[in-house]
């Protein structure tokens, strides 16, 4: 496909369980963000991927929420023991992140939204 | 810290113009973003900014000042197809890992009223 894509688009979990949530960047793309918006609000940065450098991951709010990128290319994020404030809607974006920066514009997948019960 | 601020809310009439501020404090700064955002959707790419001035494209402008932290997003002849929430992001640069980190404000909800 041409865009971003993620997986599932929805997700209705119970309280305590773990949830795997996927993104498929643009081919071609080296960097790689995850965002969680929560209803009415701004994008809160998790987690950002670049190539084969290790990973910012100053964003996840616990250590119960983890991200990998396989290949430089898919990549998962992982809560574990959800809990019902992590209810959102779960945002992966990728850039071709050019060297000196540049526009470096973001392109957003769906999203996937999550609901905790 | 970092810090974008920006108006939770605006209403405007159609064919009018509208002004949507955004001010920020970061520790470094490598761009700003204005993103587009209709309900239940992601956002989408509107412009972006690195040296001061004001960026046309269309119907939307942007500007910028560095110095004053200050960025607006214009934008005219408005359609109710505008009406969605509009995100200002800065990019700030990472020095201990040479990559970026893009902060987003809680972004602007834009109602177009006939």
């Amino acid at each position: 496909g041409a865009g971003v894509s993620q997986s599932p688009s929805n997700k209705v979990t119970e309280k305590g369980k773990d949830v795997e949530l996927r993104c498929d960047p643009i081919s071609g793309h080296t960097a790689l963000y995850w965002y969680r918006q929560s209803l009415g609000q701004g994008l809160e940065f998790l987690i950002y991927f670049q190539g084969n450098s290790a990973p910012d991951k100053s964003g996840l709010p616990s250590d119960r929420f983890s991200a990998e990128r396989t290949g430089g290319s898919v990549s998962t994020l992982t809560i574990q023991r959800t809990q019902q404030e992590d209810s959102a809607v779960y945002l992966c974006a990728s850039s071709l992140r050019l060297a000196g920066g540049g526009t470096d514009t973001q392109y957003f997948g769906p999203g996937t939204r999550l609901t905790v019960l | 810290g970092q810090n974008i601020d920006q108006p939770t809310e605006m209403t405007a009439t159609e064919g009018a113009i509208v002004q949507i501020n955004c001010t920020y404090q970061t520790s470094g700064f490598n761009g700003l973003f204005w993103y587009q955002q209709h309900a239940g959707e992601a956002p989408t790419f509107l412009s972006y900014n690195v040296l001061d001035g004001l960026e046309e494209k269309g119907r939307f402008s942007s500007f910028l000042s560095r110095s004053k932290g200050y960025s607006y997003l214009l934008l005219k002849e408005l359609q109710m197809k505008d009406s969605a929430s509009y995100l200002c992001a800065v990019r700030d640069p990472m020095r201990w890992t040479g990559g970026f980190k893009t902060i987003f404000g809680a972004g602007t909800r834009l109602f177009v009223k006939a």
